[in-house]
């Protein structure tokens, strides 16, 4: 049993550049979300997906897309990198209010 | 604009003390806050949510919740350095979370 995978785990980008960070759970969860954690700054939600089909936005959205491909995977764009988006990145899922379960986290450098 | 507070600390307290974790939210309207726990390099685990006010005992760990005040606090028995991490607050209804207390547990 997986839970919650991410890929890639580190990254290095070049500003301008896009890319896409993948997430996808086997815990049959309805809800998903993106958070970008930095020092000193906890984790602040980016975007988040109550059930298959909807998405909404956090606290920081700014510079980001997401989609919900389906039901297991959420997957969170950017189109143009700029350094101050260099975070660390977790997906987490869960259903309804109970747990989170997190990914592993993607460490995203924008030089 | 919906906050959750927390002490970033570092905190630090010696072996086998009580280590006191703090965390206000400011919308009255939530009702049950996680606590989670992060090692360095790895992602949060939960290890206690709490909804009611008043005290929650698990093992080592209580949560506390008071409603009235808008505060919730951890507290870890007889610390250990195992327990050295960052110590995430967050409400169970939104998933917003503070920015997290790090504690440093010296044997």
């Amino acid at each position: 049993n997986a839970g919650v995978t991410q890929t890639p785990k580190f990254q290095v980008l070049k500003t301008g550049q896009s890319m896409t960070l993948q997430c996808a759970q086997d815990m049959n969860h309805n809800s998903m979300y993106w958070y970008r954690q930095d020092p000193g700054m906890g984790l602040r939600l980016i975007y988040y997906s109550a059930s298959e089909g909807t998405t909404d936005k956090g606290e920081v959205p700014n510079g980001y897309n997401v989609s919900r491909l389906n039901k297991r995977e959420f997957s969170l764009r950017l189109e143009s990198a700029a350094p101050s988006q260099t975070s660390v990145y977790f997906c987490a899922s869960r259903t309804g209010s109970t747990e989170a379960f997190f990914g592993q986290g993607t460490r995203l450098t924008v030089v | 604009q919906k906050e959750v507070e927390q002490n970033s600390g570092p905190l630090s307290v010696p072996e086998g003390a009580i280590a006191s974790l703090n965390c206000t939210y400011s919308d009255r309207g939530s009702q049950s806050f996680f606590w989670y726990r992060q090692y360095s390099g790895k992602s949060p685990e939960l290890i206690m949510f709490i909804y009611s006010n008043g005290d929650k005992e698990d093992g080592r760990f209580t949560a506390q919740l008071n409603k009235a005040s808008q505060y919730v606090s951890l507290l870890i028995r007889d610390s250990q350095p195992s327990d050295s991490a960052t110590y995430l607050c967050a409400v169970q209804d939104d998933m917003r979370f503070g920015a997290g207390t790090r504690l440093t547990v010296k044997p």
